[in-house]
């Protein structure tokens, strides 16, 4: 069964260094979604991404972040400067047309030391 | 604007009995309602979804779910918990642009 998958799955990170996290999404899905979850709170939604652009981004998702879709398969996060309060895992999730049932990765955790 | 709540952050149940997990939402048209779990150091994990074909939806691992328009109620449900049914579940709805807006969770523990 196809599924979404991420890498790292874990990655400790000084605080004002670049990070990418990376994602596969299921191969004909069209829309790609970036959540994180920080310990012990909500899953929020940070970025939607369709047709090479973004959709929609919440107030999270400030001019730190960045996402791209660099060829065929691959879909990133970018955090450019990473602050402690960007500890949080990860998630990639992905979903095909006509549908809003979205499939999630396994998550990145992201320690900011 | 969609929302949903959680109304218990912790349920504790035994082994072989039911489980019953409480969501209600808030839509300002007929939504999309899901289920997700998460065990421990997992990603998240489809249970259930709801979208109007029926009100009780079927999902995996013999949860169950029914959409109650009138209370505006997606409660969750399984006739007899099994230890592996340890997790955190998630009562998700999908708003208009498609993103998904999770409830805070409930820690589901079951005691042998």
């Amino acid at each position: 069964e196809p599924e979404v998958t991420q890498t790292p799955s874990h990655q400790v990170t000084q605080m004002g260094q670049e990070v990418i996290l990376r994602c596969v999404p299921i191969s004909n899905h069209l829309y790609f979604y970036w959540y994180r979850q920080i310990l012990g709170q909500k899953v929020e939604f940070l970025v939607s991404f369709y047709n090479n652009e973004i959709s929609e981004k919440s107030e999270i998702f400030d001019d730190q972040f960045s996402v791209e879709r660099p060829d065929g398969s691959n879909f990133t996060l970018k955090i450019r400067s990473t602050k402690l309060e960007d500890s949080a895992m990860y998630f990639c999730a992905s979903n095909g047309p006509f549908t809003d049932t979205q499939y999630f990765g396994p998550g990145t955790r992201l320690t900011v030391l | 604007a969609q929302s949903v709540t959680q109304l218990d952050s912790h349920v504790s149940v035994s082994e072989g009995t039911p489980v019953l997990l409480r969501c209600n939402y808030s839509s300002s048209y007929s939504p999309s309602l899901f289920w997700y779990v998460q065990h421990p150091n997992k990603g998240l994990q489809l249970l259930l979804k709801y979208t109007s074909a029926a009100t009780l939806v079927k999902g995996i691992n013999g949860f169950e779910a029914e959409f109650k328009k009138s209370e505006t109620s997606f409660h969750l449900t399984k006739p007899s918990a099994h230890m592996s049914d340890a997790a955190e579940y998630f009562c998700v709805v999908s708003d208009s642009s498609y993103k998904l807006i999770f409830g805070s969770g409930t820690r589901l523990l079951v005691r042998p």
